[in-house]
């Protein structure tokens, strides 16, 4: 079974662009969430897409946006970059969603530049 | 209360010798306690979790050792190798609940 798969897996962008991150879950899951990660903050959660639908939303300012197609695969878009969106931006995708015990499995995540 | 406090930020220990990370939580609706292990250029991998109705989960020469009370839990890494050098990631999720992760203990292993 192929792994989450993420694209592009590098990108530089400058301050006021938007940027698109793809997202291809394992086949059968249907949960896609979204993980920002820098480096001593750790992975903040953006948000979980499941069957098309946002269950949850992290504390991320409204130029964070995603959405899930019928296929499970999902997009992020961040409108407006600046500096500090700078990170690494981590998908995971679960075969289930809300029992808070899913196993999560990780792309090897888009690295975004904001210069 | 959504955080997970995760402690050193980094180890260096020996080969062979035993490598601790020690998280602490303060919601008390999380109930699962996975620990992810990240290698540079990937994304993180579920090692091991634990529930809290055990207070020691052991894999191998991983363990958890889990403290309710105290709302803390700990990876134990014994007899480390130069392979286990990495990133580790402690969560904490509950039932509705978005995972919370630590902000990761960067390990490395001296041969």
């Amino acid at each position: 079974k192929a792994g989450v798969t993420q694209t592009p897996r590098y990108l530089i962008k400058t301050r006021g662009q938007q940027v698109t991150l793809s997202c291809s879950p394992i086949s059968g899951h249907r949960s896609v969430s979204w993980y920002q990660q820098t480096p001593g903050q750790g992975l903040q959660f953006l948000f979980e897409y499941f069957s098309e639908t946002q269950r949850n939303k992290g504390n991320f300012p409204g130029r964070f946006s995603g959405r899930q197609f019928s296929n499970s695969r999902s997009e992020m878009n961040v409108s407006t970059l600046e500096l500090g969106d700078s990170a690494l931006y981590l998908c995971a995708s679960s075969s289930a969603a809300g029992t808070g015990r899913e196993k999560l499995f990780f792309g090897s995540g888009t690295q975004l530049s904001v210069l | 209360q959504q955080q997970v406090k995760q402690s050193p930020q980094s180890l260096i220990v020996q080969k062979g010798g035993i490598s601790i990370i020690n998280c602490a939580y303060e919601n008390t609706a999380f109930d699962y306690f996975p620990w992810y292990q990240q290698f540079p250029g990937k994304g993180p991998a579920l090692l091991i979790a634990i529930r809290p109705d055990v207070s020691e989960k052991k894999e191998g020469r991983f363990t958890i050792s889990f403290n309710k009370s105290a709302k803390q839990f700990s990876l134990h890494i014994m007899d480390s190798q130069p392979g286990d050098s990495a990133t580790y990631f402690c969560a904490a999720g509950g039932y509705g609940q978005n995972f919370v992760f630590g902000p990761g203990t960067r390990l490395s292993v001296l041969p």
